[in-house]
């Protein structure tokens, strides 16, 4: 069935690259996305990437998609403090167009040490 | 300022007595969804709606009803709480159900004793 798996901690110094992993099993997923969620509060669209892409960057993020591996990563460069939270992998399943439906993986928590 | 509103943020209930929590949203979105945020299971979803009017059911429906009234408003019910829908839940709206763009609420962390 549908699964998204992603490691639940990391730890990284201030300055330092983060690249946070993420697995899925639906290869006909047409939009992966990366949500961030902070203490306390909802979760945000972080960014996302379609599935014809092997690579989307903005700004500190790029995102890395191997469709093959069915592996996406987020690398955040210049890891600031601020970028401590939760990120969320998340697929949406082939489909799910008439649900809205996303298949979320469990959460990576980074923490960035000064 | 465009956002999503739950309510309460907190709450702690008892078995059998029955809530709303309540989700309002104020950017004209046709979407609305509920989701459920337990400890290494991520988020899952309880029901959605693509319209006023047309509800269904997501992958943890059990226990759990919705109304949509309206287009802004999307309120989960339990009826009769128990123990095991202690959780946090959040509530989450889209222009489309075609999109993956969700915004959430800052969730509602519910405890039923």
């Amino acid at each position: 069935g549908e699964d998204v798996e992603q490691s639940l901690f990391l730890s990284v110094r201030e300055g330092d690259s983060s690249v946070i992993n993420c697995t899925y099993t639906d290869s006909s997923s047409t939009y992966l996305y990366w949500y961030k969620q902070e203490p306390g509060a909802g979760l945000q669209l972080l960014t996302y990437i379609f599935s014809n892409m092997d690579m989307k960057q903005d700004q500190r993020l790029t995102v890395l998609l191997n469709k093959k591996d069915k592996h996406l990563s987020l690398r955040i460069a210049d890891t600031q403090t601020g970028d401590s939270a939760i990120y969320f992998c998340a697929e949406s399943p082939h489909g799910s167009g008439n649900t809205g439906k996303l298949i979320f993986g469990q959460g990576t928590t980074l923490q960035v040490k000064p | 300022e465009a956002q999503v509103t739950q309510n309460p943020r907190y709450l702690i209930t008892v078995t059998g007595k029955k809530l709303t929590v309540t989700c309002s949203q104020n950017m004209n979105h046709e979407y609305m969804s509920w989701y459920r945020q337990d400890p290494g299971l991520g988020l899952r979803q309880i029901y959605y709606s693509m319209n006023v009017e047309v509800t269904d059911k997501g992958d943890v429906p059990e226990g759990y009803k919705v109304s949509r009234k309206e287009k802004r408003n999307f309120p989960l019910i339990l009826e009769s709480p128990s123990p095991n829908q202690t959780s946090l839940y959040f509530c989450a709206s889209s222009p489309r159900q075609t999109t993956g763009e969700l915004f959430f609420g800052e969730g509602s962390r519910l405890t039923v004793l």
